[in-house]
């Protein structure tokens, strides 16, 4: 089955941990993005890569950091310099942005700060 | 800064009845709106409307982009329970960006 997969699916962290969210994809796509949702304000974005080995930053990158060596992986890890990380994560793929700007979303991640 | 509003932020209504979401836009470089669907997890993708396709039809469900206006709505008619879920509308960019609304939530009552 193709798809996106994120892991895990709850995840809690204790105030000065760094944590690294897991997202794989089996689609090929060339071009893979992390949002985080709060209730209320949609999807912001954090960071972006179009490309193995490059990334940018999005809207609210600040305290988060990223790699991209594989083109079917791209972790988030959500360092203790981000203020407020409670909220749910999203991953997405597109196979390319000449091709179309639909994305496809993996099942997200949860993450509370104790 | 690039900016996507939807209205209104949340609406109940009966099965059975229609209902209309909006979504205006302020993109640079646009070149698409999508709208999704989320219901608990992953937002599942709906319609992609550009200049090429500015009238996309699915079922119950129907979206309109005005590029004159720089706004979309998404129609669903003969409202089900199974629609009540988050409505996200995205204005995607020449450089493989989408920037999200705040999201409509649609709760239908049977």
């Amino acid at each position: 089955d193709g798809g996106i997969t994120q892991s895990p699916k709850y995840l809690f962290r204790k105030e000065g941990q760094n944590v690294t969210l897991s997202c794989e994809q089996n689609l090929n796509h060339d071009a893979m993005y992390w949002y985080r949702q709060d209730p209320g304000q949609g999807l912001r974005l954090i960071y972006y890569s179009q490309i193995v080995n490059d990334f940018q930053k999005g809207d609210i990158a600040e305290g988060y950091s990223v790699s991209r060596e594989k083109k079917e992986s791209f972790p988030l890890t959500v360092t203790s310099a981000q203020k407020n990380p409670t909220a749910f994560y999203l991953c997405a793929s597109n196979p390319g942005t000449g091709i179309t700007d639909t994305q496809y979303f993996g099942p997200g991640t949860r993450l509370t700060v104790l | 800064e690039d900016k996507v509003v939807q209205s209104p932020l949340s609406l109940v209504v009966h099965e059975g009845d229609t209902v209309t979401l909006n979504c205006s836009y302020e993109v640079t470089n646009f070149r698409s709106l999508l709208w999704y669907k989320q219901e608990k997890k992953a937002p599942t993708f709906l319609f992609m409307l550009t200049s090429s396709g500015i009238e996309k039809k699915s079922g119950r469900l129907s979206s309109i982009l005005d590029k004159k206006e720089l706004s979309s709505i998404l129609n669903i008619t003969a409202t089900q329970t199974g629609d009540s879920a988050i409505y996200l509308c995205a204005g995607g960019t020449s450089y493989g960006k989408l920037t999200f609304g705040q999201g409509t939530i649609l709760t239908v009552h049977p």
